[in-house]
């Protein structure tokens, strides 16, 4: 069946990068997502990878897709205080998002 | 441009009692989403609409979930009855077209529902 799976809590200090690691399991996957989540409010698409990409760059964000281990990674660069959020990794399955539980990334100054 | 619109932002109720959510997508979004999202999980979809028709509801419990999007905009979500396991952020998405690739799904706050 269709799994996704993530670290649940990453920290670091302001400044630092960040890296948020997902596996998934269904390899016809077309398109993986990244999405931010902050207290209270709905979630936000980050980014999105095509799965024949092996990178995509998207100014701090940088997504790394490794399709034969079923890895994706999110780096952050420079992480700023309001980086501080739950990021969600999310492959898409025929008609529906599969998301995993989410990484709470904490950043302190 | 308005973003998706959810109310009520929170409620509490019984177990065994009925509730209500509603959602306004994005004007023009053909494509409308439910998703239960469970305190230290992922959200987990419910039920897809295009326009006014459903297109996957496999996951929506429909001995006591219902949902309908009568005129192909805005959506109401029902719960009738309600246990204590339906607590949980309810997420209403849309999109403007299902297979358009990138599949952005512009997600509005949520309905906090807390069942006692």
């Amino acid at each position: 069946g269709e799994d996704v799976e993530q670290s649940l809590f990453l920290s670091v200090r302001e400044g630092d990068s960040s890296v948020i690691n997902c596996t998934y399991t269904d390899s016809s996957s077309t398109y993986l997502y990244w999405y931010k989540q902050e207290p209270g409010a709905g979630l936000q698409l980050l980014t999105y990878i095509f799965s024949n990409m092996d990178m995509k760059q998207d100014q701090r964000l940088t997504v790394l897709l490794n399709k034969k281990d079923k890895h994706l990674s999110l780096r952050i660069a420079d992480t700023q205080t309001g980086d501080s959020a739950i990021y969600f990794c999310a492959e898409r399955s025929r008609t529906a998002l599969i998301f995993g539980k989410g990484t709470t990334l904490s950043v302190s100054s | 441009e308005a973003g998706v619109a959810q109310s009520p932002r929170y409620k509490i109720i019984e177990k065994r009692q009925s509730v209500a959510f509603w959602c306004n997508p994005i004007s023009g979004h053909a494509t409308l989403y439910w998703y239960q999202q469970i305190l230290g999980q992922g959200p987990k979809l419910l039920i897809q609409f295009q326009n006014n028709g459903v297109v996957d509801d496999s996951q929506l419990p429909k001995d006591r979930f219902s949902a309908e999007r009568l005129k192909g905009v805005d959506s109401t979500l029902k719960i009738q009855p309600a246990k204590l396991e339906d607590s949980a952020v309810y997420l209403c998405a849309s999109s403007p077209i299902r297979d358009r690739p990138s599949n952005e799904q512009f997600f509005g706050p949520g309905t906090r529902l807390t069942v006692l």
